[in-house]
């Protein structure tokens, strides 16, 4: 149990278009879902944090207009990152914890995203 | 601030044991997690601990002392698949992550 879907797994765009990446909590209510960017050799970098039906919260530094997340319902949130450049080219993980134990994240297997 | 320190790479042989440290700073102290991360791939859990002591699960297990800010996770009887890197993270008195940078563990015949 506990399962979290990302879809895509791969993207390739062009500089200046926007990608939505899709995060699924497939057997468990997501009360909370986590965003995080992780660029090579590098640790895990938390963007956001979105608990459902309500707006994410931001950490330091990440634009909220660049990287647009919604959480909608408890099983599916979406991080869209509009007019993405080179640099935004990274692998792109989701995770989510809910009604399991508290502490858990369950992690997706992650988007790679790269921008040419 | 908050901080998380661990080693950047470790090798080790098969069928033998490997420590990998970890101290910690947060601001507020729930627990300590490790989490293992194949190349590509998306972090999986491995333990939590949140009191003193060794926590056992199987060939792993995880070690915690919050007066010492400092963790380890054992790995015995290393198998080829245990190559991967392995996450230390305190979670802080919001709740929050702080994910160290990882340390990579080479397996070597």
């Amino acid at each position: 149990g506990a399962v979290v879907s990302q879809h895509p797994s791969r993207v390739i765009c062009k500089s200046g278009t926007s990608v939505k990446i899709e995060c699924r909590s497939l057997d468990f209510q997501a009360t909370t879902m986590f965003w995080y960017r992780q660029f090579p050799k590098q640790s895990l970098m938390l963007m956001a944090t979105s608990n459902e039906g309500s707006k994410a919260t931001y950490e330091q530094g990440v634009e909220k207009d660049k990287f647009l997340i919604n959480h909608a319902s408890l099983t599916l949130s979406t991080l869209t990152v509009t007019s993405a450049h080179p640099e935004d080219s990274s692998f792109y993980i989701c995770s989510a914890s809910g009604d399991r134990e508290w502490y858990e994240q369950y992690f997706g297997p992650g988007t790679r995203l790269t921008v040419t | 601030g908050q901080n998380i320190d661990q080693p950047t790479e470790m090798t080790a042989t098969e069928g033998a044991i490997v420590q990998i440290n970890c101290t910690y700073q947060t601001s507020g102290f729930n627990g300590l997690f490790w989490y293992q991360q194949h190349a590509g791939e998306a972090p999986t859990f491995l333990s939590y601990n949140v009191l003193d002591g060794l926590e056992e699960k199987g060939r792993f297990s995880s070690f915690l002392s919050r007066s010492k800010g400092y963790s380890y996770l054992l790995l015995k009887e290393l198998q080829m698949k245990d190559s991967a890197s392995y996450l230390c993270a305190g979670m802080d008195s919001n709740y929050q992550l702080i994910w160290g940078a990882g340390t990579k563990l080479i397996i070597k015949p």
